[in-house]
């Protein structure tokens, strides 16, 4: 596609409820980012996928947190069991190649945990 | 640990006049530097990368290994330059380049 689709845009979910939230990459990029922000701050990196492979998942907050991308294109970020300090923007990105290109961003996904 | 400060979370400028949104980090090894936007009601995109010394909507950066900042400059701000600007280096070299924000600085310029 033309750019990086992130679906839903908004989600309401209970606490203790488990959501899946879906990017779909710029075709062809190889690399793939999922970040979370919080209100108010900065994007914070959550992990990272070369095609396939996760080759970072440093700050994914707590193991209920997993993200997938099997086939080297879409990924999913899904979270368990959601408690209130989850609620976030979720924000997928993707690039072609080395980091010094910089990314492109999809508008993000906003969790409400209620 | 590396660590992005922007002191700035507000900074407010007439139209016309010249604006600096300041970037200190603490980074190992020799991080590359970019700086993304956010427009109201957009998503983040990237405004400029300093290993291109490019120059994006009248927006310059200038690297001081010294005093390790990467201040974003413009002469003349503009309406339309309002927006929410963050400042992000990444892990260089052969690295995929993680980024890490700093918490942002929201742009307003009055006509």
């Amino acid at each position: 596609g033309a750019g990086v689709s992130q679906s839903p845009r908004y989600k309401v979910a209970k606490r203790g409820q488990d959501v899946a939230l879906r990017c779909d990459p710029i075709s062809g990029h190889v690399s793939l980012f999922w970040y979370q922000q919080a209100l108010g701050q900065g994007p914070e990196f959550l992990t990272y996928f070369q095609n396939e492979a996760q080759l970072d998942k440093s700050g994914l907050p707590s193991d209920r947190f997993f993200a997938e991308r099997p086939e080297g294109s879409v990924s999913t970020l899904k979270i368990q069991r959601t408690q209130q300090e989850d609620s976030a923007v979720y924000l997928c990105a993707s690039s072609a190649g080395r980091a010094y290109y910089g990314y492109t961003f999809g508008s993000g996904t906003r969790l409400t945990v209620v | 640990a590396q660590r992005v400060t922007q002191p700035e979370k507000l900074l407010s400028v007439f139209k016309g006049a010249p604006v600096e949104l300041k970037c200190n980090y603490s980074y190992s090894g020799s991080p590359e530097l970019f700086w993304y936007v956010q427009y109201s009601r957009q998503r983040l995109q990237l405004l400029l990368r300093h290993i291109s010394r490019e120059s994006i909507k009248g927006f310059t950066a200038d690297l001081n290994k010294g005093e390790t900042s990467f201040h974003l400059k413009k002469p003349f701000a503009q309406e339309e330059d309002s927006a929410m600007y963050y400042c992000a280096p990444s892990a260089g070299g052969t690295s995929y380049g993680k980024l890490t924000f700093g918490q942002g600085t929201i742009l307003t310029v009055h006509p």
